[in-house]
C-alpha cells in the first residue's frame, strides 16, 4: 500500500491550493480515504472523509464550505481542493486509506502567509 | 464540541512500563472502537493499536491497549529507546462523522 500526496505549498491568505493523493497496492475504489492534518509542533486534526463511491462526504467544522473533498476511482486518486485559506490553515496535509485512517502518506506541507 | 484528552508527557527509562491515558466522552470512546498511533520524529503516524486492544501484525506485544466506559490506556512494557515518539488515541466521533484525535503524548526515554 502506498500513498503519495502533493500539491502543497505557499499561498497567500485567501488563496486556493488543490492537494492530491496517488493510492496504489489496494483497491482504491473499495475504501473510505480520509484526510488529516497537523499544524507546525501541534496535533493530529481530522479535516475531511469521502466514501467508495464519493456520494457521502464528511467535514471538520473549521473547514466547511471552504474545502472539498473529492476522488477519481478510475485513476486512483484523491483530491482535497481547498480555497479561501487561512493561516490557521498551515499544516501537514495527510491522506490516509479508510475511515479510521490506516495507513498514512507521507504528507505534504501547505503554509498560508502573506 | 468533542475533546479527547491525554496527558502530555510520559516517560520512563529503559525496561520500565508506560502507560499513557485517554480520556473521551460518550459519543466517541464511550461507543466507539479506540485506535492508538504512533509518530517518530518526522513521520506520519502509524497504526499501533486498532479495535481497542488489537495489535495490527508486525507491531511488537510490548504494546498493549485497553478500554473502560469512555477512557482508554495505551501501556509500553520493556520500554525501549526507539519508542520515543508522540502517542495519540483516537475514536469515530458519532457527533463529527469522522475520527476524534487525542492531543497527544510525548513519551522520552531518560
Amino acid at each position: 500500500v502506498q500513498l503519495v500526496e502533493s500539491g502543497g505549498g505557499l499561498v497567500q491568505p485567501g488563496g486556493s491550493l488543490r492537494l492530491s493523493c496517488a493510492a496504489s497496492g489496494f483497491t482504491f475504489s473499495s475504501y473510505w480515504m480520509t484526510w488529516v492534518r497537523q499544524a507546525p509542533g501541534k496535533g493530529l486534526e481530522w479535516v475531511a472523509n469521502i466514501n467508495q463511491d464519493g456520494s457521502d462526504k464528511y467535514y471538520v467544522d473549521s473547514v466547511k464550505g471552504r474545502f472539498t473533498i473529492s476522488r477519481d476511482n478510475a485513476k486512483n486518486l484523491l483530491y482535497l481542493q481547498m480555497n479561501s485559506l487561512r493561516v490557521e490553515d498551515t499544516a501537514v496535509y495527510y491522506c490516509a486509506r479508510d475511515i479510521v485512517p490506516d495507513p498514512w502518506g507521507q504528507g505534504t506541507l501547505v503554509t498560508v502567509s502573506s | 464540541q468533542s475533546v479527547v484528552t491525554q496527558s502530555p508527557s510520559a516517560s520512563g527509562t529503559p525496561g520500565q512500563r508506560v502507560p499513557i491515558s485517554c480520556s473521551g466522552s460518550s459519543s466517541n470512546i464511550g461507543s466507539n472502537y479506540v485506535y492508538w498511533y504512533q509518530q517518530l520524529p518526522g513521520t506520519a503516524p502509524k497504526l499501533l493499536i486498532h479495535r481497542d486492544d488489537q495489535r495490527p501484525s508486525g507491531v511488537p506485544d510490548r504494546f498493549s491497549g485497553s478500554k473502560s466506559g469512555t477512557s482508554a490506556s495505551l501501556a509500553i512494557s520493556g520500554l525501549r529507546p526507539e519508542d520515543e515518539a508522540d502517542y495519540y488515541c483516537a475514536a469515530w466521533d458519532d457527533s463529527l462523522n469522522g475520527p476524534i484525535f487525542g492531543t497527544g503524548t510525548k513519551v522520552t526515554v531518560l
